[in-house]
């Protein structure tokens, strides 16, 4: 079974910097699109980012533009978020997911909290 | 506000059918496939329908997606207490050159 694992989330004060990481298994990591959807508390699916199977191509969604970063390491079977200038609006549960709108693999998901 | 615009919540008797919509426009439903998610609270999303109209190995053919123009349709029949949950269409924007959500819907089973 497809096994996904984010790691890095936390508590971090607004203007502060974070690292997400999401380590796969059990799946054929450089075959897939990966992405990153959060979801605030209480609230609804966000997409966030996404990066093609061998990292030439990046996506991101307007909120986060020029503060996060995507990026991946097929040699690790790992995903990265770089998340720079938090602001309170970024606190969500973050899940990374492979092969979103076909096959859906998702972690269970890491929570950042942005609050001073 | 979200891009897609599904209704808040739908309700339906146990054994009845349901529908959710999700209205978009050309550059996102009109010009890609969408997917179809449902997620129970405290759990990961389970994705139900692939390419408007696909479902993944292990969904039940209660569940069925449609399409026309730029909106598409999640179909769910014979309700069962377990449907119960926050239900989300996705798909591409070209104009936006991101993914897309829908702002989900909540099935209730009376």
């Amino acid at each position: 079974e497809v096994q996904l694992v984010e790691s890095g989330g936390g508590l971090v004060q607004p203007g502060g910097s974070l690292r997400l990481s999401c380590a796969a298994s059990r799946f054929t990591f450089s075959g897939y699109w990966m992405t990153w959807v959060r979801q605030a508390p209480g609230r609804g699916l966000e997409w966030v980012a996404n990066i093609k199977k061998d990292g030439s191509e990046k996506y991101y969604a307007d909120s986060v533009k020029g503060r996060f970063t995507i990026s991946r390491d097929n040699a690790k079977n790992s995903l990265y978020l770089q998340m720079n200038s938090l602001r309170a609006e970024d606190t969500a549960v973050y899940y990374c997911v492979g092969a979103l709108r076909t096959e859906g693999y998702w972690g269970q998901g890491t929570l950042v909290s942005v609050s001073s | 506000q979200s891009v897609l615009t599904q209704p808040p919540s739908v309700s339906a008797a146990p054994g009845q059918e349901v529908t959710i919509s999700c209205s978009g426009s050309s550059s996102n439903i009109g010009n890609d496939f969408v997917s179809w998610y449902h997620q129970v609270p405290g759990a990961a999303p389970k994705l139900l329908i692939y390419d408007n109209n696909k479902r993944p190995s292990g969904i039940p053919d209660r569940f069925s997606g449609s399409k026309s123009g730029t909106s598409a349709t999640l179909g769910i029949t014979g309700l069962q207490t377990g449907d119960e949950a926050n239900y989300y269409c996705v798909t591409w924007d070209s104009s936006l050159s991101s993914g897309v959500f829908g702002g989900g819907t909540k099935l209730t089973v009376l």
